[in-house]
C-alpha cells in the first residue's frame, strides 16, 4: 500500500541552528511530492513542491527540499531557524496515474529562544 | 481575491443534529475537496469534486454527503452528527489534477465538536 512517513512527530530547534524534518514515501512510479505548513489555527500553505525538475526544491522562507530517488526520501531543511517557522508542517505525495494524495501524519516544530 | 473560504469557523452540535458546512472559491479552480484533520493523522480525504455538478468519495466518507451545484462551491453536509465525527474539517480547491499543476488551496477550516 502506498504510504507517505514523517518520521518525527515533533522536532525543537534553538533559534539560529538548522532544520531538518524527515520524510520517506513508499516507493512508486513518478510521485509529486509537496510540503505544506499550518501555522496553529490557520489552513495549509504550500511552502514547496517536487514535480520531476531539480531535485533540490528551493521554496518560500527559505526553506528547501531535496527529492532522493534511491532512498524515497524527500526531507525539509532550513539553515536557520526563525522563531516564526514554530508550526505543523505535512509531506504530501501524489502518485501520477491516479487521483490519491496522501498525507503524512505531521511534525511540529519547536523553536526556542 | 479571497481564495478559499469556509463559513462556520466553528460550530457545536448535539448527537443527531445536522449540518452544512460551506467552501468557496474565487480562483476558478475545477477540482475541490473536503478533509478532515484528527490529531496524529494527517489530513483524510472525505469526498472530492472533479467539476460542477460531479462528486466522488474519498478516503472516510462514511456520515458525510456533498454537492457542487455551483463550481465556486462545495457543500458538506452531516446529516446525523456522532461524537467520532469531532473534527477540524478543511475545504481545498485546486486548477487541475495534472501532475504539474496540482498544488492545492487550502481554506481556514471548521472546528466542529459533536457532544
Amino acid at each position: 500500500a502506498q504510504s507517505v512517513t514523517q518520521l518525527d512527530s515533533h522536532v525543537s530547534v534553538s533559534e539560529g541552528t538548522p532544520v531538518l524534518l524527515r520524510c520517506n514515501y513508499s516507493s512508486s512510479y513518478s510521485p509529486s511530492l509537496f510540503w505544506y505548513v499550518q501555522h496553529p489555527n490557520k489552513g495549509l500553505q504550500l511552502l514547496l513542491k517536487y514535480t520531476s525538475a531539480a531535485t533540490l526544491v528551493k521554496g518560500i522562507n527559505g526553506f528547501e527540499a531535496e527529492f532522493k530517488k534511491s532512498e524515497t526520501s524527500f526531507h525539509l531543511t532550513k539553515p536557520s531557524a526563525h522563531m516564526s517557522d514554530a508550526a505543523e508542517y505535512f509531506c504530501v505525495v501524489k502518485w501520477t496515474g491516479g487521483f490519491k494524495t496522501i498525507f503524512g501524519a505531521g511534525t511540529r516544530l519547536f523553536v526556542k529562544a | 481575491n479571497a481564495g478559499v473560504t469556509q463559513t462556520p469557523k466553528f460550530r457545536v452540535l448535539k448527537t443527531g443534529q445536522s449540518m452544512t458546512l460551506l467552501c468557496a472559491q474565487d480562483m476558478n479552480h475545477e477540482y475541490m475537496y473536503w478533509y478532515r484533520q484528527d490529531p496524529g493523522m494527517g489530513l483524510r480525504l472525505i469526498h472530492y469534486s472533479v467539476g460542477e455538478g460531479t462528486t466522488a468519495k474519498g478516503e472516510v466518507p462514511d456520515g458525510y454527503n456533498v454537492s457542487r451545484l455551483k463550481k465556486q462551491n462545495f457543500l458538506l453536509g452531516l446529516e446525523s452528527a456522532a461524537p467520532s465525527q469531532t473534527s477540524v474539517y478543511f475545504c481545498a480547491s485546486s486548477a487541475s489534477n495534472t501532475r504539474f499543476s496540482y498544488e492545492q488551496y487550502f481554506g481556514p477550516g471548521t472546528r466542529l465538536t459533536v457532544t
